[in-house]
């Protein structure tokens, strides 16, 4: 069975810093990855996909994948406090609409 | 253009009770999945449904129920109603043979059980 994990947090950044979320899979089949935002009471929000090895940028956000190690990574330069929120990491399950979550990781920016 | 609308958006039912939630899918969008994501962790798929069918079902008991209607929408049926089915539903839409990139979620609904 696939699983996805991810560090639960709280990470806690100063503002203007560089946030590094990580995410590891257990299924080195996969083939597409996602990165939500959550706010607190809210329903996750897309903000990256990424399906090829390397980088992939995004305004202020980075997606890295490192399909040899099995490893997704998501940055956020300049981080703002408005980026506070829950990041879910996210595989593809085998079909469309099929998603397999991390339990996300907490993220806070500091003023 | 409306997205993913959800109704109710709170919902508070006893033990043993059955209870239906319902889903309208964004325009033009034809497919919807229900996922489950309890206090803490990440959202967890239940099933999908397109053309009226179940098309994938995740690891839920038979409790758990779908339909979906000519016109898209899709409601949820969970029966004998467990305090561990307290949580955020949340319902998707996507359009298919579009990437999933193209999902949207809708606001969702917030079981508790009591």
């Amino acid at each position: 069975q696939k699983e996805v994990e991810q560090n639960s947090g709280p990470l806690s950044v100063p503002e203007g810093a560089i946030a590094s979320l990580n995410c590891t899979y257990s299924d080195r089949g996969s083939q597409s990855f996602f990165w939500y935002r959550q706010y607190s009471g809210k329903s996750p929000e897309l903000i990256m996909f990424i399906y090829s090895n390397g980088d992939k940028e995004d305004g202020r956000f980075t997606a890295q994948l490192n399909k040899a190690s099995q490893y997704v990574s998501l940055l956020i330069r300049d981080s703002q406090p408005s980026d506070s929120a829950t990041y879910l990491c996210a595989v593809e399950g085998g079909s469309q609409g099929n998603l397999i979550f991390g339990k996300g990781t907490k993220l806070s920016v500091k003023p | 253009d409306a997205g993913v609308t959800q109704s109710p958006t709170h919902l508070i039912k006893t033990r043993g009770q059955q209870v239906t939630l319902r889903c309208s899918p964004k325009s033009g969008h034809d497919t919807v999945s229900w996922y489950q994501q309890a206090l803490g962790q990440g959202p967890q798929f239940i099933f999908q449904y397109y053309e009226e069918e179940e098309r994938q079902r995740g690891n839920f008991p038979d409790r758990f129920s779908g339909h979906q209607f000519p016109n898209y929408s899709s409601e949820l049926n969970v029966n004998a109603l467990l305090l561990g089915d307290s949580a955020l539903y949340l319902c998707a839409s996507s359009a298919v043979g579009r990437g999933i990139e193209t999902q949207y979620f809708g606001p969702g609904t917030r079981l508790l059980v009591l």
